[in-house]
Protein backbone atom coordinates (compact mmCIF):
# COMPACT_ATOMS: atom_id res chain seq x y z
CA UNK A 1 0.00 0.00 0.00
CA UNK A 2 1.27 3.54 -0.74
CA UNK A 3 2.05 6.08 1.65
CA UNK A 4 -0.09 8.67 0.28
CA UNK A 5 -2.99 7.49 -2.24
CA UNK A 6 -4.22 9.81 -4.59
CA UNK A 7 -7.24 9.39 -7.20
CA UNK A 8 -5.61 10.08 -10.41
CA UNK A 9 -9.13 11.10 -12.21
CA UNK A 10 -9.17 12.30 -15.00
CA UNK A 11 -11.19 14.90 -13.79
CA UNK A 12 -12.99 16.81 -16.10
CA UNK A 13 -15.90 19.97 -15.43
CA UNK A 14 -17.27 22.76 -16.92
CA UNK A 15 -16.19 26.10 -16.23
CA UNK A 16 -17.17 27.66 -13.21
CA UNK A 17 -17.54 24.34 -11.62
CA UNK A 18 -16.47 23.56 -8.28
CA UNK A 19 -13.29 21.20 -7.80
CA UNK A 20 -12.86 18.85 -5.40
CA UNK A 21 -9.65 17.10 -4.94
CA UNK A 22 -8.35 14.66 -2.18
CA UNK A 23 -5.60 12.40 -0.92
CA UNK A 24 -5.46 10.09 2.06
CA UNK A 25 -2.38 8.86 3.54
CA UNK A 26 -1.35 6.31 6.21
CA UNK A 27 1.24 8.10 8.00
CA UNK A 28 0.02 9.72 11.25
CA UNK A 29 3.18 11.49 11.95
CA UNK A 30 2.49 13.84 8.62
CA UNK A 31 2.03 17.60 9.76
CA UNK A 32 2.88 19.39 6.99
CA UNK A 33 0.72 19.19 4.23
CA UNK A 34 0.86 21.00 0.15
CA UNK A 35 -0.33 21.10 -3.07
CA UNK A 36 1.07 21.36 -6.33
CA UNK A 37 -0.17 22.48 -9.60
CA UNK A 38 1.53 21.21 -12.57
CA UNK A 39 0.63 22.42 -15.74
CA UNK A 40 1.91 20.03 -19.28
CA UNK A 41 5.19 19.94 -19.95
CA UNK A 42 6.11 22.07 -16.96
CA UNK A 43 7.70 21.38 -13.46
CA UNK A 44 5.15 21.30 -10.20
CA UNK A 45 4.54 24.80 -8.68
CA UNK A 46 3.43 24.87 -4.83
CA UNK A 47 -0.10 25.98 -5.01
CA UNK A 48 -0.79 25.41 -1.29
CA UNK A 49 1.20 25.07 1.97
CA UNK A 50 -0.47 23.96 5.58
CA UNK A 51 0.43 22.52 8.74
CA UNK A 52 -1.52 20.57 10.65
CA UNK A 53 -5.16 20.50 10.68
CA UNK A 54 -7.91 22.86 10.07
CA UNK A 55 -8.81 24.71 6.51
CA UNK A 56 -6.50 27.81 4.40
CA UNK A 57 -7.70 29.39 1.71
CA UNK A 58 -6.57 31.55 -0.68
CA UNK A 59 -8.37 33.00 -3.58
CA UNK A 60 -10.48 30.73 -5.45
CA UNK A 61 -8.49 27.50 -3.60
CA UNK A 62 -8.82 26.15 -0.15
CA UNK A 63 -7.03 23.30 1.10
CA UNK A 64 -8.54 21.12 4.16
CA UNK A 65 -6.96 18.64 6.43
CA UNK A 66 -8.69 16.20 8.66
CA UNK A 67 -6.21 14.65 10.47
CA UNK A 68 -8.43 12.46 12.83
CA UNK A 69 -9.08 10.90 8.87
CA UNK A 70 -5.80 11.30 7.64
CA UNK A 71 -7.57 13.06 4.12
CA UNK A 72 -6.50 15.99 2.75
CA UNK A 73 -8.64 18.09 0.15
CA UNK A 74 -7.89 20.54 -1.95
CA UNK A 75 -11.49 22.30 -3.65
CA UNK A 76 -10.96 25.43 -6.63
CA UNK A 77 -13.84 27.45 -6.51
CA UNK A 78 -15.34 29.04 -9.72
CA UNK A 79 -12.64 27.02 -12.24
CA UNK A 80 -11.58 28.21 -15.12
CA UNK A 81 -10.02 26.76 -18.41
CA UNK A 82 -6.44 28.20 -17.04
CA UNK A 83 -6.79 25.75 -14.00
CA UNK A 84 -6.32 22.78 -16.12
CA UNK A 85 -3.45 21.16 -14.89
CA UNK A 86 -2.03 18.03 -12.84
CA UNK A 87 -2.76 18.78 -9.28
CA UNK A 88 -0.07 16.53 -6.74
CA UNK A 89 -0.42 16.46 -3.17
CA UNK A 90 2.71 16.46 -0.77
CA UNK A 91 3.51 15.82 2.90
CA UNK A 92 6.24 15.18 5.49
CA UNK A 93 6.07 15.02 9.12
CA UNK A 94 8.60 17.53 9.89
CA UNK A 95 9.53 20.92 9.00
CA UNK A 96 13.35 19.31 9.00
CA UNK A 97 12.45 16.38 6.83
CA UNK A 98 14.35 16.24 3.44
CA UNK A 99 11.89 14.39 1.34
CA UNK A 100 8.08 14.76 0.82
CA UNK A 101 5.71 12.03 0.11
CA UNK A 102 4.03 12.48 -2.90
CA UNK A 103 0.38 11.53 -4.57
CA UNK A 104 0.63 10.13 -7.34
CA UNK A 105 -1.55 13.49 -9.05
CA UNK A 106 -4.79 14.16 -10.14
CA UNK A 107 -5.12 14.95 -13.92
CA UNK A 108 -8.12 18.12 -14.58
CA UNK A 109 -9.58 19.39 -17.18
CA UNK A 110 -11.87 22.45 -16.96
CA UNK A 111 -14.25 22.96 -20.24
CA UNK A 112 -14.88 26.38 -21.33
CA UNK B 1 11.76 34.35 -6.59
CA UNK B 2 13.18 30.66 -6.36
CA UNK B 3 14.68 29.83 -9.38
CA UNK B 4 15.15 26.16 -10.35
CA UNK B 5 17.11 25.73 -13.99
CA UNK B 6 17.27 22.43 -15.32
CA UNK B 7 19.65 22.75 -18.10
CA UNK B 8 17.84 20.89 -21.16
CA UNK B 9 14.31 20.73 -22.19
CA UNK B 10 14.61 17.77 -24.18
CA UNK B 11 17.27 15.15 -24.72
CA UNK B 12 17.63 12.17 -27.09
CA UNK B 13 19.85 9.92 -26.53
CA UNK B 14 21.33 6.40 -27.55
CA UNK B 15 21.99 3.51 -25.98
CA UNK B 16 24.81 2.96 -23.77
CA UNK B 17 25.10 6.48 -23.84
CA UNK B 18 26.50 8.67 -20.75
CA UNK B 19 24.08 11.48 -19.88
CA UNK B 20 24.81 13.82 -17.92
CA UNK B 21 21.09 16.24 -16.59
CA UNK B 22 22.06 19.66 -15.03
CA UNK B 23 20.59 21.63 -12.73
CA UNK B 24 21.09 25.04 -11.30
CA UNK B 25 19.22 26.63 -8.33
CA UNK B 26 19.49 30.56 -7.17
CA UNK B 27 18.62 30.55 -4.10
CA UNK B 28 21.43 28.81 -1.62
CA UNK B 29 18.97 26.02 -0.89
CA UNK B 30 20.54 23.39 1.00
CA UNK B 31 19.08 20.27 -0.25
CA UNK B 32 18.76 19.29 -4.25
CA UNK B 33 16.65 16.35 -5.48
CA UNK B 34 16.32 14.27 -8.50
CA UNK B 35 13.45 12.94 -9.65
CA UNK B 36 11.74 10.97 -12.73
CA UNK B 37 8.07 11.20 -13.25
CA UNK B 38 6.32 8.65 -15.36
CA UNK B 39 2.40 7.66 -16.00
CA UNK B 40 0.75 6.19 -13.38
CA UNK B 41 3.86 6.08 -11.00
CA UNK B 42 4.20 10.04 -10.24
CA UNK B 43 7.46 11.20 -8.21
CA UNK B 44 10.05 8.71 -8.05
CA UNK B 45 12.86 9.88 -6.26
CA UNK B 46 16.46 9.02 -7.03
CA UNK B 47 18.55 10.60 -5.11
CA UNK B 48 18.81 13.83 -3.16
CA UNK B 49 21.76 15.76 -1.40
CA UNK B 50 21.61 17.94 1.92
CA UNK B 51 25.30 19.75 1.44
CA UNK B 52 27.85 19.58 -1.06
CA UNK B 53 29.71 16.42 -1.66
CA UNK B 54 26.76 15.09 0.46
CA UNK B 55 24.12 12.58 -1.05
CA UNK B 56 21.63 9.70 0.11
CA UNK B 57 19.97 7.37 -2.34
CA UNK B 58 16.48 7.57 -3.16
CA UNK B 59 13.87 4.79 -4.00
CA UNK B 60 14.83 4.33 -7.57
CA UNK B 61 18.87 4.95 -7.54
CA UNK B 62 19.91 1.62 -9.87
CA UNK B 63 21.22 3.19 -13.12
CA UNK B 64 21.83 6.70 -11.66
CA UNK B 65 24.53 8.73 -9.80
CA UNK B 66 24.88 12.39 -8.52
CA UNK B 67 27.04 14.64 -8.19
CA UNK B 68 27.25 17.72 -6.23
CA UNK B 69 30.58 20.12 -5.91
CA UNK B 70 29.18 22.89 -5.52
CA UNK B 71 26.21 24.35 -3.10
CA UNK B 72 24.17 25.34 -6.22
CA UNK B 73 24.72 22.94 -8.97
CA UNK B 74 23.27 19.33 -9.12
CA UNK B 75 24.20 16.66 -11.38
CA UNK B 76 22.35 13.82 -12.36
CA UNK B 77 24.43 11.08 -14.42
CA UNK B 78 23.23 8.21 -16.21
CA UNK B 79 26.39 5.89 -16.36
CA UNK B 80 24.88 3.81 -19.63
CA UNK B 81 21.60 5.30 -20.82
CA UNK B 82 19.08 2.46 -21.75
CA UNK B 83 15.21 2.44 -22.74
CA UNK B 84 14.12 1.99 -19.59
CA UNK B 85 15.07 5.62 -18.55
CA UNK B 86 13.11 6.98 -21.20
CA UNK B 87 11.49 9.70 -18.61
CA UNK B 88 10.79 13.23 -17.47
CA UNK B 89 13.32 14.21 -15.30
CA UNK B 90 12.73 16.80 -12.44
CA UNK B 91 15.43 18.43 -10.22
CA UNK B 92 14.31 20.54 -7.04
CA UNK B 93 15.70 22.05 -4.18
CA UNK B 94 14.82 23.25 -0.62
CA UNK B 95 15.84 25.92 2.22
CA UNK B 96 16.84 23.49 4.49
CA UNK B 97 16.77 21.87 7.88
CA UNK B 98 15.21 24.37 10.95
CA UNK B 99 14.03 27.21 8.26
CA UNK B 100 10.38 28.00 8.59
CA UNK B 101 8.78 26.57 5.29
CA UNK B 102 12.44 24.43 4.37
CA UNK B 103 10.32 21.49 3.62
CA UNK B 104 9.28 22.69 0.81
CA UNK B 105 10.65 21.51 -2.33
CA UNK B 106 11.00 24.21 -6.09
CA UNK B 107 10.87 22.16 -9.23
CA UNK B 108 12.54 23.48 -12.28
CA UNK B 109 10.47 22.70 -15.62
CA UNK B 110 11.91 19.05 -16.29
CA UNK B 111 14.02 17.18 -18.78
CA UNK B 112 12.13 15.06 -21.12
CA UNK B 113 14.75 12.47 -22.08
CA UNK B 114 14.46 9.63 -24.57
CA UNK B 115 16.62 7.08 -24.83
CA UNK B 116 16.39 5.08 -27.95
Amino acid sequence: QKEVEQDPGPLSVPEGAIVSLNCTYSNSAFQYFMWYRQYSRKGPELLMYTYSSGNKEDGRFTAQVDKSSKYISLFIRDSQPSDSATYLCAMSAGSNDYKLSFGAGTTVTVRA
Amino acid sequence: DVKVTQSSRYLVKRTGEKVFLECVQDMDHENMFWYRQDPGLGLRLIYFSYDVKMKEKGDIPEGYSVSREKKERFSLILESASTNQTSMYLCASSLGVGRNGGNIQYFGAGTRLSVL
